[in-house]
């Protein structure tokens, strides 16, 4: 079955400190995979996606995530968390083509500590 | 430019009524789709729009529940004779086929049937 496992439910973290929520998936063809994170009352905004090539990508906000297909995991790190980063954040599995829903996992709230 | 938005931000409904949500896409983007967000639930796929027509509405949890698009452009969920579980947060996002896999969401419209 597909599916995205995002193993922590909650994390703290003090500011400054650095910052990596896990991601697991199970997907039967080559995966497209996604971080988006969502603030209260907004939407999910695409912070950074994988695609092929490279297995470490670049997102916004200073983010970042390796590809490691031995392990389908699909980790979102940051090296030093700011106090505005405090959300809820979904790791995503998809298709290549177009028109592929998107399985999510449940996401990981993250809180910061000042 | 402009993103995905949706309207109303939130609904407030007695059981049994009906009722719709509007989600207005990105510009010349073809594909839309809906999900839904409910506590304890996580991202749930609902449907996918390909231009006026819906190739998947597997996620559709009921007969209540139906959706349309018009002119490839605004699309409108509709559920009948709402039921308390139907509450959950509505959210759209569409994407273009030049950017497969990459779907911007709008801010979603909270729904509370009471």
């Amino acid at each position: 079955a597909q599916s995205v496992t995002q193993p922590d439910i909650h994390i703290t973290v003090s500011e400054g400190a650095s910052l990596e929520l896990r991601c697991n998936y199970s997907y039967g063809a080559t995966p497209y995979l996604f971080w988006y994170v969502q603030s209260p009352g907004q939407g999910l905004q695409l912070l950074l996606k994988y695609f092929s090539g490279d297995t470490l990508v670049q997102g916004i906000k200073g983010f970042e995530a390796e590809f490691k297909r031995s392990q389908s995991s699909f980790n979102l790190r940051k090296p030093s968390v700011h106090w505005s980063d405090a959300a809820e954040y979904f790791c995503a599995v998809g298709a290549p083509q177009a028109g592929t829903a998107l399985i999510f996992g449940k996401g990981t709230t993250l809180s910061v500590s000042s | 430019g402009a993103g995905v938005s949706q309207s109303p931000s939130n609904k407030v409904t007695e059981k049994g009524k009906d009722v719709e949500l509007r989600c207005d896409p990105i510009s010349g983007h073809t594909a839309l789709y809906w999900y839904r967000q409910s506590l304890g639930q996580g991202l749930e796929f609902l449907i996918y729009f390909q231009g006026n027509s819906a190739p998947d509405k597997s996620g559709l949890p009921s007969d209540r529940f139906s959706a349309e698009r018009t002119g490839g452009s605004v699309s409108t969920l509709t559920i009948q004779r709402t039921q308390q579980e139907d509450s959950a947060v509505y959210l759209c996002a569409s994407s273009s086929r030049l950017r497969d896999g990459e779907q911007y969401f709008g801010p979603g419209t909270r729904l509370t049937v009471t």
